[in-house]
């Protein structure tokens, strides 16, 4: 059983530009979480999805990010105009569930660069 | 808010134990977790406990928890060097996402 999935692994776009970072969840899992790591901090939450709905998104910036769960596909987190704030790496978890005792599963992250 | 607070850095030698510290906010929490990340990689869960415990041990690793002062912590016993990474305490005080600390970087040395 393969785990989480992410690509690219590294991402550089210069500013102005779109990031689209893709994250395909273990077999199974139906409940997708996004962090951003910044550098030298911990990770901070983003998202959270189930298929085709979005269930909590009090972790996302306002303007120029979305996510999207599709029944089909892997989530995608799409980064419009980005600036060199957004320069960060970006993990996707999984879980079968939802709940405390319920583990989620990390990707090993896209590392976004912008120039 | 939630706010989850480490030291930034341990040194340890080799052989010796390791503790990293953790204080957390939410009392509500009900799960409080270990990750581990090592260089490059994403986040590898450790152990968590529960909060109506005290101590978790799992092989090497022993987790407490002093929920009257909201202070969890990480022991590792017989510290390898395998064992250098950087160490996340996390809090899950919903149903939903981890509120997770600034990380530990442990280092140890030969």
């Amino acid at each position: 059983n393969a785990g989480v999935m992410q690509n690219p692994r590294h991402l550089v776009r210069r500013r102005g530009q779109e990031a689209r970072l893709r994250c395909s969840p273990m077999k199974g899992h139906s409940h997708v979480y996004w962090y951003r790591q910044l550098p030298e901090e911990g990770l901070k939450f983003m998202v959270y999805l189930q298929k085709e709905n979005i269930i909590d998104e009090s972790g996302m910036p306002k303007e120029r990010f979305s996510a999207e769960f599709p029944k089909e596909g892997p989530s995608i987190l799409r980064i419009q105009q980005v600036v060199r704030g957004d320069s960060a790496a970006y993990f996707c978890a999984s879980s079968p569930g939802a709940g405390g005792r319920t583990e989620q599963f990390f990707g090993p992250g896209t590392r976004l660069t912008v120039l | 808010g939630e706010d989850v607070e480490q030291s930034l850095f341990l040194s340890v030698r080799e052989g010796d134990s390791s503790v990293i510290n953790c204080t957390y906010t939410d009392s509500s929490s009900t799960y409080l977790y270990w990750y581990k990340q090592e260089p490059g990689a994403g986040l590898q869960l450790l152990t968590y406990i529960f909060s109506n415990m005290d101590m978790k041990q799992d092989q090497r690793l022993t987790v407490l928890l002093n929920k009257k002062d909201k202070h969890l912590s990480l022991r590792i016993a017989d510290t390898q060097t395998g064992d250098s990474a950087i160490y996340f305490c996390a809090e899950r005080p919903g149903a939903n996402n981890l509120f997770f600390g600034t990380g530990t970087r442990l280092t140890v040395i030969p």
